[in-house]
């Protein structure tokens, strides 16, 4: 069964701090990406990486890093979180070309 | 930023009514439109991978048609049930692109 997995489901974290959120796939797949989702906005695109060590802004990259050190796992990094980074934060993987994305669970990131 | 438009943003159906969305995106540079279900609780999952103008998929009582030429897809749900209840997202894809860029989605409730 194929799967994408995301580290931590829900997450509490004080304005400030530096927040990994971490994603691994088994499916050997080259493409990963990561998205916030808010009410009404649907799911926006903050980085994607198509190979191990790349990686390209999507729409809101502010605020965020990523890392892809393997080709299974692309992290998502907050620097320095702030409360407009409340969100449920989505990652995902599909093939090269037109293939389907995978989703992780989400994870919902709280930042006091 | 790439422009991907859904509508109506939600819709409340009866059991047994028939049902349609659409979704307009870019109609220059296009490669690939995914529709995916977004249930409550769990995570978006792929319902069609479309690339070819004219393209008409199917599965059980759901289908979906795509025109690349004019930049829209609908997705149609014959007698509705209780269990289509979601939130239903297109994606965009472009062709040089690996990003995949999505609407805000149409949240769809049918009700018993």
């Amino acid at each position: 069964d194929v799967k994408v997995t995301q580290s931590s489901r829900y997450l509490v974290k004080r304005t400030g701090e530096k927040v990994f959120l971490e994603c691994v796939q088994d499916m050997d797949h080259e493409n990963m990406f990561w998205y916030r989702q808010d009410p009404g906005l649907g799911l926006r695109l903050i980085y994607f990486s198509y190979d191990v060590k790349m990686k390209e802004k999507g729409d809101i990259p502010e605020g965020y890093s990523v890392s892809r050190e393997k080709k299974e796992r692309f992290s998502l990094i907050l620097e320095s979180a702030s409360t407009n980074q409340t969100s449920m934060y989505l990652c995902a993987s599909s093939r090269r070309g037109d293939g389907e994305l995978f989703f992780g669970e989400g994870s919902r990131l709280t930042v006091l | 930023i790439l422009n991907v438009e859904q509508s109506p943003q939600s819709l409340h159906v009866q059991e047994g009514d028939s049902t349609n969305f659409t979704c307009s995106f870019p109609s220059s540079n296009f490669y690939a439109l995914h529709w995916y279900r977004w249930e409550t609780a769990k995570s978006p999952e792929a319902l069609f991978v479309m690339t070819l103008n004219g393209d008409e998929k199917k599965k059980g009582r759901i289908s979906a048609t795509l025109n690349t030429k004019e930049g829209y897809s609908y997705l149609y749900i014959k007698g509705s049930q209780p269990e289509d209840s979601a939130t239903y997202l297109c994606a965009f894809m472009g062709y040089n692109n690996n990003d995949m860029r999505f609407g805000a989605g149409t949240r769809l409730t049918v009700k018993p």
